[in-house]
């Protein structure tokens, strides 16, 4: 079966690092995307992983563990505007490159 | 790059009523589109994939006559609701994709709010 678990909710305080874990369990693996979600938007690309190890971009970061079928996002100098709903997706192998999301976990963001 | 528009933004209607919701790649060819539904406070979840001129592929539990998806060219979607039922009332969303593209991503539309009276 697919399974995909992140936290629900995680708080941080303006200025901060949070970093937000996803594990996952899924028939076949192409790679494993972070999305961005603003209540009552579509999702933003915000990085994609398919080889072990740290993608930097500016101020996210994603991580990559195959073996352990982990990853995780972080973000630095937390801003208010990150307030959102992060997506974990991984790609399924196979035709289609299909995406199985994660439930997303709610970054809160307060002064 | 790598827009994908949807149209409309937000629609009402009434229970049983049908429903036509469009996505269109504005600058790239889509070889491959993915509608998906969204509950509120839920993740996304795959309804189907289409690709250009060929039959969709439906996820289990997904009614094939019920969401009647068109993939007519490389740069045009539709997925209709068919017999619109209140339950039915969510966020549809699509997403495009091209072997063009670096990495493959799925680029997103903006999403469309259906609300079944």
């Amino acid at each position: 079966g697919q399974n995909i678990d992140q936290p629900t909710e995680m708080t941080a305080t303006e200025g901060a690092i949070v970093q937000i874990n996803c594990t996952y369990q899924t028939s076949g693996f192409n790679g494993l995307f972070w999305y961005q979600q603003h209540a009552g938007e579509a999702p933003t690309f915000l990085s994609y992983n398919v080889l072990d190890g740290l993608e930097e971009k500016g101020r996210f970061s994603s991580f990559l563990s195959r073996s352990k079928g982990y990853s995780y996002l972080l973000l630095k100098e937390l801003q208010m505007k990150d307030s959102a709903s992060y997506l974990c997706a991984v790609r399924t192998s196979g035709g289609y490159n299909k995406l199985i999301f994660g439930a997303g976990t709610r970054l809160a963001v307060h002064p | 790059g790598a827009v994908v528009s949807q149209h409309p933004s937000r629609v009402i209607c009434k229970s049983g009523t049908s429903v036509k919701i469009e996505c269109r790649s504005l600058d790239f060819q889509a070889t491959t589109m993915f509608w998906y539904r969204q509950f509120p406070k839920q993740s996304l979840m795959l309804m189907a994939t289409s690709n250009e001129g060929s039959k969709a592929t439906y996820e289990q539990g997904v009614e094939k006559d019920k969401f009647l998806i068109n993939h007519a060219s490389l740069t045009l979607s539709t997925l209709t609701v068919t017999s619109a039922h209140p339950e039915d009332s969510s966020f549809y969303i699509c997403s495009a994709t091209t072997t063009g593209l670096l990495t493959d991503t799925q680029y997103f539309g903006p999403g469309t709010r259906l609300t079944v009276l």
